[in-house]
Formats: C-alpha cells, structure tokens, sequence
C-alpha cells in the first residue's frame, strides 16, 4: 500500500492565489522529504529537500519566497505556492525515505495544479 | 551529458512480449539503483531496489546491474497491457543520502 500520502490531487484556483499541498508519511518518520516538480513527458525535476525542523535547502533556480516548504512535524511536510500564476502550473509531487542509510524514495501520488 | 541517460521511447510490444529497458549513467560512485513505474497523472511507483552489481528477480520483474559498463537493466517477462505507463529509473551514490538521480524515463505501450 501507499507509504506517503499526497493532498490534493488536484487543485484550480485564479490567478494571485496561494495554494498549500501537503505530503504525509503514512507509517513511518521521515526526517527529510523531497519535493519535485514534473512537466508533461518529462522526468522529475528536484525543487527542494525539506528537512523537519530546519529551512528546506532549494535547488538553484527555485525562488525560496515562491515556493514555501515547511515540515514542521516527523510525518508532514506543506508546499506553499505564493501569488501562483499560470506559469505555476504543473503536476508537484512529494517523496519520503523510510529512516536508515539505505532506502529509496517513496512517491506520493502527485497533485495537478491548474492555474487560471 | 547528462549523469543518467534513458531512452524516452516510446516503446511498443505485443501482450507476452519480453520487454527490457535501460539506463546509463556516468557516475561511478553510483551504488543503489531504482526502478520505478509511473502511469499517467499519478506518482512513481517503487519496482526494483538493488545495490552494487547482479541480478534481483521480483515476480515478472528482473533488474540487473552492470557496474563496469554503467549500465543497468529492468526486465519485464509476460508483458500485460497493465504494465503501460512510463518507467523511470534512478540512482544515487553512496556518500550521500539524499542525492537521487533520475532518468527521463522509457514510455512503455503493451498493446492487447
């Protein structure tokens, strides 16, 4: 079954508005989450690592202001997008690693973000 | 050049059909390595995780790791139509953690 959860699935929203995405580690605490960005046909692009109880580190391009991460507890970290516009757009998608040095990512499902 | 090369596809096969799919990659560092399926408007989904070099078979799924070409390998057996969706793989190395490396990923159609 899933292992991280992802919340919403799809979101329209005007122009100027703020959305909040949420990923959710079901049964597990996950220190650190990911956040990646994918355009249609391609793959992932990393935006940002948020890690629990300290700034999230972003990738070089990624506007900080733009794009706010908070993981404020072991299980939840939030993507905020600001003032989003059309070019926000786009299809976010959250992943988690189970603790331990040697584990791989697990996906949420991804959230469809529409921009009017 | 990129640190992982994958050919986007996409790929077309008949149902039963034996599928293989590849990546490259140039990083020698690279330890773990990932298959992971996405279909469309949906999350990746974990296949395979392997470590280092060899074989690790699960069900219908085979992946192979070949470290000394940089080359590594998903093997479907008994394709079904269920099994069209993109195929993605990764890898990371073993100094860091949190550093995963993505292909672009193969487009795979199994036609009925």
């Amino acid at each position: 079954g899933a292992v991280v959860s992802q919340h919403p699935s799809w979101v329209i929203c005007k122009s100027g508005t703020s959305v909040k995405i949420e990923c959710r580690s079901l049964d597990f605490q996950a220190t650190t989450m990911f956040w990646y960005r994918q355009f249609p046909k391609q793959s992932l692009m990393l935006m940002a690592t948020s890690n629990e109880g300290s700034k999230a580190t972003y990738e070089q391009g990624v506007e900080k202001d733009k794009f706010l991460i908070n993981h404020a507890s072991l299980t939840l970290s939030t993507l905020t997008v600001t003032s989003a516009h059309p070019e926000d757009s786009s299809f976010y998608i959250c992943s988690a690693s189970r603790p331990g040095q040697n584990q791989p990512q697990h996906f949420g499902d991804g959230t469809r973000l529409s921009i009017l | 050049q990129k640190e992982v090369e994958q050919d986007p596809g996409p790929l077309s096969v008949p149902e039963g059909a034996i599928v293989s799919l590849n990546c490259t990659y140039s990083n020698s560092a690279f330890q773990y390595f990932m298959w992971y399926r996405q279909y469309s408007r949906k999350g990746p989904e974990l296949l395979m995780y392997t470590y280092s070099s060899g074989n690790k078979e699960d069900g219908r799924f085979t992946a192979q790791v070949d470290k000394s070409s940089k080359y590594i390998s998903l093997f479907i057996r008994d394709s079904q139509p269920s099994d069209s969706a993109t195929y993605l793989c990764a890898m990371r190395p073993e100094y860091n953690f949190n550093k995963f490396y993505f292909g672009s990923g193969t487009k795979l159609n199994v036609k009925p």
